[in-house]
């Protein structure tokens, strides 16, 4: 079936380090990518989001890079800070353009950084 | 508001109860999604809103899960007779319903059925 999923489920970096979260994804006619962060007792805060167009793209410190060829996407947080402790997910939205919404996301990677 | 409401942001129910899940989605936003997140699981699709009809209902997980919206604002999440098993933490979301609009998540409503 179609999935969304992470490498690791764990992260712990240093403060100041950059950080990688990485996610694959198995339906290769997803056209729409987006990643969310969410904090304990909250909901997902959009972070960034990429269109299978692109294979890159930047916002504050943050990256995200779309490797189509093998159904890859990652999350580069530059200069981590201890406020970037969190759950980060995934997703995907199909393609058809009627339900953009209808995300399918991965379990999430717990990211946590020491100062 | 500022961002998506939800409440309550805690109820406890006992098996067997019917239970109603509020969202007051940004001013605005046309589209209005329900997710549910279960202890250590990613989040799963139930219903989509696009102004007061629902074109997307796959999600809901059995006849006992009913979601309306008026207004092409509020919504509300209705579980009927509760069991365990849908103990979880109830998103909602909306968005400018656009071409590439993101969802913007309120903070959940966590159920506990007992």
């Amino acid at each position: 079936g179609e999935s969304v999923g992470l490498h690791l489920p764990t992260l712990s970096v240093q403060e100041g380090d950059n950080s990688i979260i990485n996610c694959a994804y198995s339906n290769s006619a997803s056209d729409y990518f987006i990643w969310y962060k969410q904090e304990s007792g909250k909901g997902p805060q959009f972070i960034i989001d990429i269109r299978s167009n692109m294979d890159k793209r930047q916002g504050q410190r943050v990256t995200v890079l779309l490797n189509k060829t093998v159904k890859h996407l990652s999350l580069q947080i530059a200069a981590t800070q201890p406020g970037d402790s969190a759950v980060y997910f995934c997703a995907e939205t199909p393609p058809g353009g009627t339900s953009y919404g209808k995300l399918t996301f991965g379990q999430g990677t717990i990211l946590t950084v020491h100062p | 508001g500022a961002g998506v409401s939800q409440s309550p942001s805690n109820k406890v129910t006992e098996k067997g109860k019917d239970v109603e899940l509020r969202c007051d989605p940004i001013s605005g936003h046309t589209a209005l999604y329900w997710y549910r997140q279960s202890l250590g699981q990613g989040l799963e699709f139930l219903i989509y809103f696009q102004g007061n009809s629902a074109p997307d209902k796959s999600g809901l997980p059995s006849d006992r899960f009913s979601a309306e919206r008026t207004g092409g604002s509020v919504s509300t999440l209705t579980i009927q007779r509760t069991q365990q098993e849908d103990s979880a933490v109830y998103l909602c979301a909306s968005s400018s319903g656009g071409y590439n609009s993101p969802l913007h998540f309120g903070n959940g409503t966590r159920l506990t059925v007992t």
